[in-house]
Parts: C-alpha cells; sequence; structure tokens
C-alpha cells in the first residue's frame, strides 16, 4: 500500500499571501494525484489531477506541480474562502486508493 | 447538473447492519465507475469501495473486507453500500464519489450520510 504523507499538518498564512503545501508517496506514484479542498460541513471538492490539471472550475490561483513522489500544491494569494483543509490522493496503485492526513490551511 | 445524494445513514448497534444508497442524476450513470469513502469525526478520508461502471470489478479497504458489500443498479442510475457486523470504528460520514471517465480523483461527491455505531 501507498502511503501519502503531507506537510504541514496546520499552515497559517495571511490573506493575500502565497501558501505551498506538500505531499510524498511512499513509492512512486507516477502523476497520477489530486488534489481536494474541504471545508467544514462540506464534502471534498476536486481542485487538482494529473498532478497538475486544474479541474473544471477552480480558480487559476490555484496550481499544482510534481511528479514521482514529490507533489506541491501551491495558492498564489489567498483568499478568505480558501481557508480549509487540503488532501492529496494517489491513483496509480489501486487497490487502495490512499490520501494523506490532511494540511489545514488557516488564517494568520 | 451532475448530481449524487447519499441515504441511509443513522444510528445503528454494535453487529448491525445498514445500508447505504447514493441516487446519481444529471450523467449517464452507467459510464462511470464508482466509490465509497468515509470520514471519522474530526479525521481524514478513507477511501472504502469501489465498482467499475458495469460492476464485474469490486475492490474494497482491508478494514471493510468481508463485512461490506458494495453493488450497482445502473437502470436505477443508483450506487449500494450493505454494511453488516458494523463496529464503532465504522462510526463516520459516508460518501458517494464519481470518477470521471479518464479515472483522474473523484470529480463529484455527494453530501454524504453519517453512521453512527453505538450501543
Amino acid at each position: 500500500e501507498i502511503v501519502m504523507t503531507q506537510s504541514p499538518d496546520t499552515l497559517s498564512v495571511s490573506p493575500g499571501e502565497r501558501a505551498t503545501l506538500s505531499c510524498r508517496a511512499s513509492q512512486s506514484v507516477s502523476s497520477n494525484l489530486a488534489w481536494y479542498q474541504q471545508k467544514p460541513g462540506q464534502a471534498p471538492r476536486l481542485l487538482i489531477h494529473g498532478a497538475s490539471t486544474r479541474a473544471t472550475g477552480i480558480p487559476a490561483r490555484f496550481s499544482g506541480s510534481g511528479s514521482g513522489t514529490e507533489f506541491t500544491l501551491t495558492i498564489s494569494s489567498l483568499h478568505s474562502e480558501d481557508f480549509a483543509v487540503y488532501y492529496c490522493q494517489q491513483y496509480n496503485n489501486w487497490p487502495p486508493y490512499t490520501f494523506g492526513q490532511g494540511t489545514k490551511l488557516e488564517i494568520k | 447538473e451532475v448530481q449524487v445524494v447519499e441515504s441511509g445513514g443513522g444510528l445503528v448497534q454494535p453487529g448491525g447492519s445498514l445500508r447505504l444508497s447514493c441516487a446519481a442524476s444529471g450523467f449517464t450513470f452507467s459510464s462511470h465507475e464508482m466509490n465509497w469513502v468515509r470520514q471519522a469525526p474530526g479525521k481524514g478520508l478513507e477511501w472504502v469501495s469501489y465498482i467499475s461502471s458495469s460492476g464485474t470489478t469490486i475492490y474494497y479497504a482491508d478494514s471493510v473486507k468481508g463485512r461490506f458489500t458494495i453493488s450497482r443498479d445502473n437502470a436505477k442510475n443508483s450506487l449500494y453500500l450493505q454494511m453488516n457486523s458494523l463496529r464503532a470504528e465504522d462510526t463516520a460520514v459516508y460518501y458517494c464519489a464519481r470518477e470521471p471517465v479518464t479515472g483522474t480523483g473523484y470529480d463529484y461527491w455527494g453530501q454524504g450520510t453519517l453512521v453512527t455505531v453505538s450501543s
């Protein structure tokens, strides 16, 4: 089973600043990685698939990069609605599909 | 508009059973692979089960194998999860999640249904 590890667990950033979230896979997942955003009381929302392709309707301030075992989600200029929990997920070697433990992005 | 709507959650005693349903609309259900994902209170996301578009290929997480059964009825645009021998650690919000035809992540999620296993 591939283990996905996200860092940091919590990230404190001010609105308007840049946020960088990391995700590491225990073995290569090629570019078969997705990022999700989840707000309290809501279902997760797909942000990025294929490591770097924005899902439909996702603003351009969200970008993904990386391949193999190291991945990054960058939010270029934080809006108030971006404060949430973010999860990465690999879909290269499955089952099981595996998620990271999540990074909570909070207002500084 | 694409929608997936879960139902069937509730309070059940340890050892009991529950059947979750997911009603799909706004897309060709029979063309999409589907999954169940759960989230324990205050915890992260855990994949539970997968079913192919035709229903012929099925996978389960080790934590539910032998106790849960996923199925689908393409004529009714519905996905199901039969949960038996429930344990306290199965307490979670259960989400129905659609895979796009490209198989790249889960592009639509339901709002979730809460399952609470407690005496």
